[in-house]
């Protein structure tokens, strides 16, 4: 069963770019037919799907944070990344990675990214 | 873009009882919906795809139904363990996802 970790900064100041990592086990990111995507949950909130990348490097964003958003691979780590720019307060949450095929069958454990000065 | 609304937001059953959470897409999504359950604390866990197939490993409790703009997840007879939040997401031609706003399933 493959698994994913999310790792990066818990804390970040308000206006500075929130960056997460996502690392894959037990699948590789070029094998294709998968989606890796982000979603958080603001706390005491619903899911909020953030994006998603193919192998390809085909991105989709949601419409809501497409300014500031961007999700990239890194083939030979078997990684692939999140950095939201220019956040606020509303970006704390807890950020979860998951694999994809239209629907999300493998999450990581998530990781709080708290935005404070 | 397309909704996905939920009803009720929160629903109190109690063990043994069977249960129904519905969820409303603005626009027709054929059968691309997806359940999940999240319990607090931890991630979601996939239950049903494509609107009625079973993920592997879920219990046979768990049926999703439904197709266009209506979906239904019934749990037959409730186990003390499936007291947790649910979401439905859909995944549509633009290639775009919306999760439901959750319902909060609790002891009565």
């Amino acid at each position: 069963q493959p698994q994913l970790q999310e790792s990066g900064s818990g804390l970040v100041r308000p206006s500075q770019t929130l960056s997460l990592t996502c690392a894959v086990s037990g699948d590789s990111l070029s094998s294709g037919g998968y989606s890796w995507t982000w979603i958080r949950q603001a706390p005491g909130k619903g899911l909020e799907w953030i994006g998603y990348i193919y192998h390809a490097g085909s991105t989709y964003y949601n419409k809501s944070l497409k300014s500031r958003v961007s999700i990239s691979l890194d083939m030979s780590k078997n990684q692939f990344s999140l950095n939201l720019r220019s956040v606020t307060a509303a970006d704390t949450a807890v950020y979860y990675c998951a694999r994809g095929k239209f629907y999300m069958d493998v999450w990581g454990k998530g990781t709080t990214v708290t935005v404070s000065s | 873009d397309i909704q996905m609304t939920q009803s009720p937001s929160t629903l109190s059953a109690s063990v043994g009882d069977r249960v129904t959470i519905t969820c409303r897409a603005s626009q027709s999504i054929s059968t691309w919906l997806a359940w999940y359950q999240q319990k607090p604390g931890k991630a979601p866990k996939l239950l049903i795809y494509d609107a009625s197939s079973l993920e592997s490993g879920v219990p046979s409790r768990f049926r999703g139904s439904g197709s266009g703009t209506d979906f239904t997840l019934t749990i037959s007879s409730l186990q003390p363990g499936d007291f947790a939040t649910y979401y439905c997401q859909q995944y549509d031609s633009s290639s775009t996802y919306t999760f439901g706003q959750g319902t909060k399933l609790e002891i009565k």
